[in-house]
Formats: structure tokens, C-alpha cells, sequence
């Protein structure tokens, strides 16, 4: 199955600096990569996500970007607050008909003002 | 629009009785639902894929019998840990996967267990 890596575990920025958080996958069949955002207690929300068809999406703060070749994907979060503070995950489908996902081990991020 | 409830968001219970979760996709058909369980600062791991009308899909090691997953229409799927014990008690979270979109999951605010 597919196999996905995350890192940094923990991630601490000033308040205005960037964020990058990076995963890697094993299964080149998987097309979908979603991040989640996680805050204490609640469920994980989407805030991006890419197909394999594209190398790089932006929304607004926030842009994913897609290297295929090297199997890798990384969250990029610019000018952050401290409401981005929270547990991001990312995620990669492999070759399933179903549409599971493989988690990466998640990163917290901490902003501080 | 894309909202998934679950129900109930948490529940105590003894040890050796049985848990019902409920997962319900409110606005969409869900042809597959998921149901992951959550421990404190980990990531989320699948326990089972339901797809609607058929048996569920058990990921290796989660015991079938003792977490029994209906799938009975295209918008709710259920969870029942049986027999539960102190080891179950987990945020368990489901996710539905909307069957006209692109494969985008939403989750259901999850469900907290304890078990006494």
C-alpha cells in the first residue's frame, strides 16, 4: 500500500514568517494530494489539495505544490497568524478504486505573535 | 454544502457493552464512507472502508467482528464496537467521499469513547 511521510513533526514561526511542511510518497499511482487541517478536538478540515495533472496550486495564503518525479509534495502557508496554528496532515490516495487515503504523521504548527 | 455529522460526539460506557456511532453525509450521497480511530497527538488511522450495500473493507489488524460497520443507504454509515474495553476508547472519526465529486473527503466531527 501506499506509504507517506511527513515532516517536520513540530514546526514553530514567528507570527508574519512562511510555513512549508513536506511529504513524501511511495506509490507513483497516486494521483490526489490533499492537506488537512486539524485544530484540538475537531475534525480534520480540507484547505488544499492537488491532482497529479498540475505541479502547483495557490489560495490565497496558502499553496500546495507537486513534484511527481521525485514523489514529493509540500504546504506552503505565507504571512502566518496565529490562527494557523493547529495540526496539518497530508494525504495520498495510492492505487485504490475506493479513494482511501494514507496520512501523513501530521506536523503542529505553532505561530506565535 | 459537504457536511458529515456523527453521532453522538462522545459517550462513557462500561467495559464488555456495546457502542453505536452513527456517520451521516447531509447534503451528498456518499457511496464510501471511512472510519478512522484517532489516539491523543497521532495521526489518523483507517480502520475500515463501508461502501453502501455491501460488506466493509477492514484494513489489516482492526477486527472485523469486534467493529461492525453497516452501510445502509448513501447517506449513513454506522459504527458498533462490541464487547468494548478500556483499549477502545478513542476519537473515532468517519469521512464521506462525495460520489459526483472529484474524491474529496469530508470528515464528521468525530465521536470521543471511554470506556469504564
Amino acid at each position: 500500500g501506499e506509504n507517506v511521510e511527513q515532516h517536520p513533526s513540530t514546526l514553530s514561526v514567528q507570527e508574519g514568517d512562511s510555513a512549508v511542511i513536506k511529504c513524501t510518497y511511495s506509490d507513483s499511482a497516486s494521483n490526489y494530494f490533499p492537506w488537512y487541517k486539524q485544530e484540538l478536538g475537531k475534525r480534520p478540515q480540507l484547505i488544499i489539495d492537488i491532482r497529479s495533472n498540475v505541479g502547483e496550486k495557490k489560495d490565497q495564503r496558502i499553496a500546495v505544490t507537486l513534484n511527481k518525479t521525485a514523489k514529493h509534495f509540500s504546504l506552503h502557508i505565507t504571512e502566518t497568524q496565529p490562527e494557523d496554528s493547529a495540526v496539518y496532515f497530508c494525504a495520498a490516495p495510492g492505487r485504490t478504486s475506493y479513494g482511501k487515503l494514507t496520512f501523513g504523521q501530521g506536523t503542529i504548527l505553532t505561530v506565535h505573535p | 454544502g459537504a457536511v458529515v455529522s456523527q453521532h453522538p460526539s462522545w459517550v462513557i460506557c462500561k467495559s464488555g457493552t456495546s457502542v453505536k456511532i452513527e456517520c451521516r453525509s447531509l447534503d451528498f450521497q456518499a457511496t464510501t464512507m471511512f472510519w478512522y480511530r484517532q489516539f491523543p497527538k497521532q495521526s489518523l488511522m483507517l480502520m475500515a472502508t463501508s461502501n453502501e450495500g455491501s460488506k466493509a473493507t477492514y484494513e489489516q489488524g482492526v477486527e472485523k467482528d469486534k467493529f461492525l460497520i453497516n452501510h445502509a443507504s448513501l447517506t449513513l454509515s454506522t459504527l458498533t464496537v462490541t464487547s468494548a474495553h478500556p483499549e477502545d476508547s478513542s476519537f473515532y472519526i468517519c469521512s464521506a467521499r462525495d460520489r459526483t465529486g472529484d474524491g474529496e473527503q469530508y470528515f464528521g466531527p468525530g465521536t470521543r469513547l471511554t470506556v469504564t
